[in-house]
Formats: C-alpha cells, sequence, structure tokens
C-alpha cells in the first residue's frame, strides 16, 4: 500500500537552531515527491519537486533532498516566519482513483 | 495573478440540505483534484479530474459529486450533507497527474449541523 509517514508531529526550535524534518515513502513507481508549507487558514503552497534518488532543491533557509525511501527537508538557521506545517506527497504511478499521497505533517514553531 | 480560486470560504448548513463548491482555476490545468482536510487524517483525495468530461473516484468519495464541463471549473456538490461532512475542503489543479505539484486555493471551511 502506498503510504507517507512524516515525523516529527511537531518541532519546536530556537531561532537560528538548525534541524530536519522527515518524510518516509512506500510508493508503487514514485513520479515526484512533493514539499509543501501550510500557513493556519490558507492552502498548501508549494515548495519542491524531487524525482529521483540524489536530487537536491534549495530555496532560502530550506533544502529538500531524496533517497529511495525518504525525504528530508533541513531548515538552516530558522526564523519565526518560517513557523508553519510543513507537508510532503508522493506521486505514485498513474491508476484509477491516485493523486498525490499526502502525509499528516509536521507542525514547525520557531521562537525568537 | 489568480490561480485556484474556491468559493465560498466559509459556509455552515443544516443536516439534509445541499450545495455546491466552487472551484476555479487560470493555469490552463488539464488536472484537478478535490481533497478534504481533517485534524490528524492528513489531505484525502475525494473526486479528480483529468480534463474536461472526465471525473473519476479517490479514497473518500462518498456523498460527493463533481462534473467537469470546462477546463477552468471543477465544482463539488454536496448531495445531502451529514455532520461527518464537517471539514476544510481543498481543491487543486496541475499540468500533469502524480508527476507535477498540484496548486491549491485557500479552501472552503463547511461546518454541518
Amino acid at each position: 500500500e502506498d503510504q507517507v509517514t512524516q515525523s516529527p508531529e511537531a518541532l519546536r526550535l530556537q531561532e537560528g537552531e538548525s534541524s530536519s524534518l522527515n518524510c518516509s515513502y512506500t510508493v508503487s513507481g514514485l513520479r515526484g515527491l512533493f514539499w509543501y508549507r501550510q500557513d493556519p487558514g490558507k492552502g498548501p503552497e508549494f515548495l519542491f519537486t524531487l524525482y529521483s534518488a540524489g536530487e537536491e532543491k534549495e530555496k532560502e533557509r530550506l533544502k529538500a533532498t531524496l533517497t529511495k525511501k525518504e525525504s528530508f527537508l533541513h531548515i538552516t538557521a530558522p526564523k519565526p516566519e518560517d513557523s508553519a506545517t510543513y507537508l510532503c506527497a508522493v506521486g505514485p504511478k498513474i491508476q484509477a482513483g491516485t493523486a498525490l499521497i499526502f502525509g499528516k505533517g509536521t507542525t514547525l514553531s520557531v521562537s525568537s | 495573478n489568480a490561480g485556484v480560486t474556491q468559493t465560498p470560504k466559509f459556509q455552515v448548513l443544516k443536516t439534509g440540505q445541499s450545495m455546491t463548491l466552487q472551484c476555479a482555476q487560470d493555469m490552463n490545468h488539464e488536472y484537478m483534484s478535490w481533497y478534504r482536510q481533517d485534524p490528524g487524517m492528513g489531505l484525502r483525495l475525494i473526486h479528480y479530474s483529468v480534463g474536461a468530461g472526465i471525473t473519476d473516484q479517490g479514497e473518500v468519495p462518498n456523498g460527493y459529486n463533481v462534473s467537469r464541463s470546462t477546463t477552468e471549473d471543477f465544482p463539488l456538490r454536496l448531495l445531502s450533507a451529514a455532520p461527518s461532512q464537517t471539514s476544510v475542503y481543498f481543491c487543486a489543479s496541475s499540468y500533469g497527474q502524480n508527476n507535477q505539484p498540484q496548486h491549491f486555493g485557500d479552501g472552503t471551511r463547511l461546518s454541518i449541523l
């Protein structure tokens, strides 16, 4: 069964304290792995797409990496504005009834 | 630069009432989908469409109908609202199925009394 597991569920950091969020997945035929940021009361906002093991993407303080079984979202020197829920999703091979499969998210709180 | 627009943003219904959640996108995306988001459950797929005139069921389709008469619009209909349908509903669109990022609207927060 295709599934995505994110850990930890919640993470509290001090401003400047770097850390990583984990996304473990099992999927039949990975067509893409996606990271989103979701602020309270808003829809998920797209951050990164990764397609193959070894691939990395960066944006400001965020860096996403991918292996054959998991992805990490590394947050370097976070700021309070990085506080949000981060969602990971995988795109399985196309078959009836499928779409992106989302994890339950990691809620990040960064305090100054 | 509208992207994906959902209306209404909030709605309260009584059990048994019907309503339509609207979704429109201006990016010429072929693929559109509806998700519901519940605490502790994550985003779950309700219905999706790979193009005008083509729709299919997702993980939790019961109690919902969809149609896709144009590329831009993908409304979600609740046939007879039930308290279990209280949730936040998100519409999303993308260029491709499963290999392209989906772009989301800001959601409709629906309460069924």
